[in-house]
């Protein structure tokens, strides 16, 4: 069974960092392109950023650009981003997805960026 | 970049049916997309992936009252027999040269 279980999030400061963690379990991971979703309170699904399963090619939504960065360890079947330059508009619960089409997903973990 | 345009709401009685539609826009009408579910207070369900052939291929577990089909630049969701646990948000999503993007998404309730 694909579990994928997402930490790292919280309450953190306008202009601050944050580094969310995907612990992925029951596949092979290194085979799979993976990304990060958010949905903003009340709002729906953005993509935010994705990368191949060698972790070479990586991509990014114009609003993280610059921002964000994905990376993963495959020898631990774990994903990360890193979010530095936080804003407020990036409130948001953070979800971790499965290949192109998102087939499996994450619970999500809630990121809150506030004064 | 594809732009994917579904209604913000629908409704449908209990043991009825209901047709979802998502749009792509003009020059991406050949477009794959991705249907997911949402449940209240919960998160993304992939339900299917869909061609625009109308053939598509359902996420594991997925009830058979869910289908998927095609016209043009439509894709369609077709829930029969409605259960009350399909009032759900329902996103449809595509990718293009390595970015995504998700339809507005259709809130649906089991009247």
């Amino acid at each position: 069974e694909v579990q994928l279980l997402e930490s790292g999030g919280g309450l953190v400061q306008p202009g601050g960092s944050l580094r969310l963690s995907c612990a992925a379990s029951g596949f092979t991971f290194s085979n799979y392109a993976m990304s990060w979703v958010r949905q903003a309170p009340g709002k729906g699904l953005e993509w935010v950023s994705g990368l191949s399963g060698s972790g070479v090619l990586t991509y990014y939504a114009d609003s993280v650009k610059g921002r964000f960065s994905i990376s993963r360890d495959n020898s631990k079947n774990m994903l990360y981003l890193q979010m530095n330059s936080l804003r407020t508009d990036d409130t948001a619960v953070y979800y971790c997805a499965k290949d192109r089409q998102f087939d499996d997903w994450g619970q999500g973990t809630l990121v809150i960026v506030s004064s | 970049q594809p732009v994917l345009t579904q209604s913000s709401s629908a409704s449908a009685s209990l043991g009825s049916s209901v047709k979802l539609t998502c749009t792509l826009s003009r020059g991406h009408s050949s477009y794959m997309i991705a249907w997911h579910q949402q449940q209240p207070g919960k998160a993304p369900r992939y339900l299917m992936k869909l061609e625009g052939s109308g053939s598509y291929n359902k996420g594991s577990g997925v009830p058979d009252r869910f289908s998927g089909s095609s016209s043009g630049a439509d894709r369609y969701l077709t829930i029969s027999n409605l259960q009350s646990e399909d009032e759900a948000d329902y996103y449809c999503e595509t990718w293009d040269n390595n970015s995504w993007v998700f339809g507005g998404g259709t809130k649906l309730t089991v009247l």
